[in-house]
């Protein structure tokens, strides 16, 4: 078993329907990220949290530290949100990331 | 907002061949950088952690004497896939977190290795 999972795995909606992508993990964590990475590879950093709630646009992250869950929001969702998600958990004393599997989100026009 | 470059992007070449690749922090200073390799469909996997000034730590299963990370400068991370053959080939990404604790990790856009 992964220490973080993610699901669903892929993801198909309709442009502005509400997406919620969900992780959890299996071991005490200092920080939870949400990454976006684009058909390019290119990695984008969404929220680094470690308790309650972000918001940044159509985005919101929120963790549950005591059950150890996080799910990413996106409100509105549009053709250009496609990408893959992936949580990542920082623990321990150093800064290493353990990644989920990742998200594959298309978004429909 | 941090930036981290990655260059090359793209690089195609022939079995036998070294292939450096830089990691920058363009607009902070970066003590720790990470080198990740991902296959096609699957997740990142940590390669190492790139320390400045010190040698790199290396996650288990990972050659070291293959693939040479050099971190001289608090800006610039590289590394070199030497002698590289077709398995070698994969999306090679860096990401960099500033100095001091508790900061999140800002990543470069890749690059793709291609080995003939």
């Amino acid at each position: 078993k992964n220490e973080v999972e993610q699901s669903p795995q892929n993801l198909t909606a309709q442009e502005g329907e509400f997406i919620t992508i969900n992780c959890s993990y299996s071991v005490g964590i200092s920080a939870l990220h949400w990454l976006q990475q684009h058909p390019g590879g290119g990695i984008v950093s969404l929220f680094m949290l470690s308790s309650g709630k972000k918001k940044h646009g159509r985005l919101i992250a929120t963790i549950n530290i005591q059950e150890k869950h996080s799910s990413l929001h996106i409100t509105a969702s549009h053709p250009r949100d496609s990408a893959v998600y992936i949580c990542a958990v920082k623990s321990g004393g150093n800064e290493k990331l353990t990644f989920g599997t990742g998200t594959r989100l298309t978004i429909i026009p | 907002g941090a930036v981290v470059s990655q260059h090359p992007s793209w690089v195609i070449c022939k079995s036998g061949t070294s292939v450096k690749i830089e990691c920058r922090s363009l607009d902070f200073q970066a003590t720790t950088m990470f080198w990740y390799r991902q296959f096609p469909k699957q997740s990142l996997m940590l390669m190492a952690t790139s320390n400045e000034g010190s040698k790199a730590t290396y996650e288990q299963g990972v050659e070291k004497d293959k693939f040479l990370i050099n971190h001289a400068s608090l800006t610039l991370s590289t590394l070199t896939v030497t002698s590289a053959h077709p398995e070698d080939s994969s999306f090679y990404i860096c990401s960099a977190t500033r100095t001091g604790g508790g900061q999140p990790q800002h990543f470069g856009d890749g690059t793709r290795l291609s080995i003939l």
